[in-house]
């Protein structure tokens, strides 16, 4: 256990369905991210919250929206997703955005059919 | 953006081998960081070490910011040790990036 929780750590979904990927962090930091891992890629950034309020989005896909209800929690909203979307899905936290090492989750392996 | 390189890209050892990774980054960093994913894509956080060496167990790690690298040693490595391991860096507020990674696998 890192500090860092995310579930479900495996999800199979339809290319019509909603879902949500969650994290949670128990180690107090300010800011929170998501990153796309996909097969033979570097990790991407795709979302950062810093103390709640959404300063970065790498130009992202509107099927996948990111929820961050305080400083503890970030929600990954996926509707309408495509089969190239399969990937890992990993969540990580850091003290602050300009600050400290970042402690990640063990990710959520998402398959689009 | 800052461009961070790994070597090398695949490392094949046997059980017992002392291996070291290198990272090399092409611009300042205040944040570096080595990563160890599992088969099962667990991300591990090994060192926060923007500068200096720092040891925990089998594994050390030195960060010569001055010259932009940083290197990664395990030693008696172990079955367990097998993944990729990534470095990642940061300057500021900038976004962490990664490398593409170093393969390890352990062979008993």
């Amino acid at each position: 256990e890192t500090g860092v929780t995310q579930t479900p750590r495996h999800l199979v979904m339809g290319m019509t369905n909603k879902k949500s990927l969650k994290c949670e962090q128990h180690l107090g930091h300010n800011a929170m991210y998501w990153y796309k891992q996909s097969a033979k890629k570097p990790l991407e950034l795709m979302f950062v919250y810093s103390l709640e309020e959404r300063v970065e989005n790498n130009s992202v896909p509107s099927r996948f929206s990111p929820e961050c209800p305080n400083s503890s929690h970030l929600f990954l909203h996926l509707h309408t997703l495509q089969p190239e979307d399969s990937a890992l899905y990993l969540c990580a936290s850091s003290p602050g955005q300009g600050a400290g090492g970042y402690t990640f989750g063990s990710g959520t392996r998402l398959t689009v059919v | 953006g800052i461009q961070v390189e790994q070597s090398p890209p695949d490392l094949i050892l046997q059980e017992g081998a002392n291996s070291t990774l290198r990272c090399n980054f092409s611009d300042s960093v205040n944040n570096l960081q080595w990563f160890h994913q599992n088969p099962w894509g667990q991300l591990i956080n090994l060192f926060y070490i923007p500068s200096g060496t720092k040891q925990n167990g089998r594994l050390s790690a030195t960060t010569v910011a001055t010259e932009r690298y940083s290197l990664l040693y395990i030693s008696s490595s172990q079955t367990t040790d097998s993944g990729v391991y990534f470095c990642a860096v940061r300057f500021g507020n900038e976004k962490l990036t990664f490398g593409t990674g170093t393969r390890l696998t352990i062979i008993p």
